[in-house]
């Protein structure tokens, strides 16, 4: 079954370091999604991606992030000057379209030092 | 923002016990989710509701989309181990196709052989 991709699994950066995260959605998905999850809380939206463009963004999604779909395949998040709040899961989703749900990427954990 | 409520916090059971769990919202959702969760994996989709009274099943596993689409919950029946992890109600409420979830925190399974 096809699937959300995502790298790295683990990253450690020292904080201020800029940071990307990378998605494959699944092949024939349209709309792109990052949520976040600190550890031992529950998913947060931050970002939402369709037609080269955001269409909605959390309060979160502050101008330290980026979010980019560079070719036909992979869907980045940006996180230009890292701070130690950011330390959490990173979850990429994708889903199809009309009420199709979201499926979810296996997350990159991002430790900041 | 939204917020969902979600109950028990969590749950320690026997082998072959059926267990039950719930989200609620102050407002109305569009659709009702329930992922699945497991330790250094992504949220995978259980079961997805769209109707208000919609009752759905998945194997052992059983969902209903509450008639004021206010509330959702999720059964499993004769539990086994492997149902172990985190439980996340998940919902999109609102217009448009962006289709952003607002997650519960979610109810952590345990079973006991």
């Amino acid at each position: 079954e096809p699937e959300v991709t995502q790298t790295p699994s683990h990253q450690v950066t020292q904080m201020g370091q800029e940071v990307i995260l990378r998605c494959v959605p699944i092949s024939n998905h349209l709309y792109f999604y990052w949520y976040r999850q600190i550890l031992g809380q529950k998913v947060e939206f931050l970002v939402s991606f369709y037609n080269n463009e955001i269409s909605e963004k959390s309060e979160i999604f502050d101008d330290q992030f980026s979010v980019e779909r560079p070719d036909g395949s992979n869907f980045t998040l940006k996180i230009r000057s890292t701070k130690l709040e950011d330390s959490a899961m990173y979850f990429c989703a994708s889903r199809q379209g009309g009420n199709q749900p979201q499926h979810f990427g296996d997350g990159t954990r991002l430790s900041i030092l | 923002g939204q917020q969902l409520n979600q109950s028990p916090q969590s749950m320690f059971i026997q082998e072959g016990e059926d267990v039950s769990m719930n989200c609620t919202s102050s407002s109305i959702f569009n659709t009702w989710l329930w992922y699945k969760q497991e330790p250094g994996e992504g949220p995978v989709l259980l079961i997805a509701l769209y109707k208000a009274g919609e009752l759905t099943s998945n194997g052992r596993l059983t969902a209903q989309f509450g008639i004021t689409r206010k509330d959702s919950f999720l059964n499993i029946s004769a539990s086994i181990p492997s149902d172990v992890g985190i439980y996340f109600c998940a919902g999109h409420f609102g217009g448009g196709s962006n289709y952003k979830l607002t997650f519960g925190k979610g109810t952590l399974l345990t079973v006991n052989p």
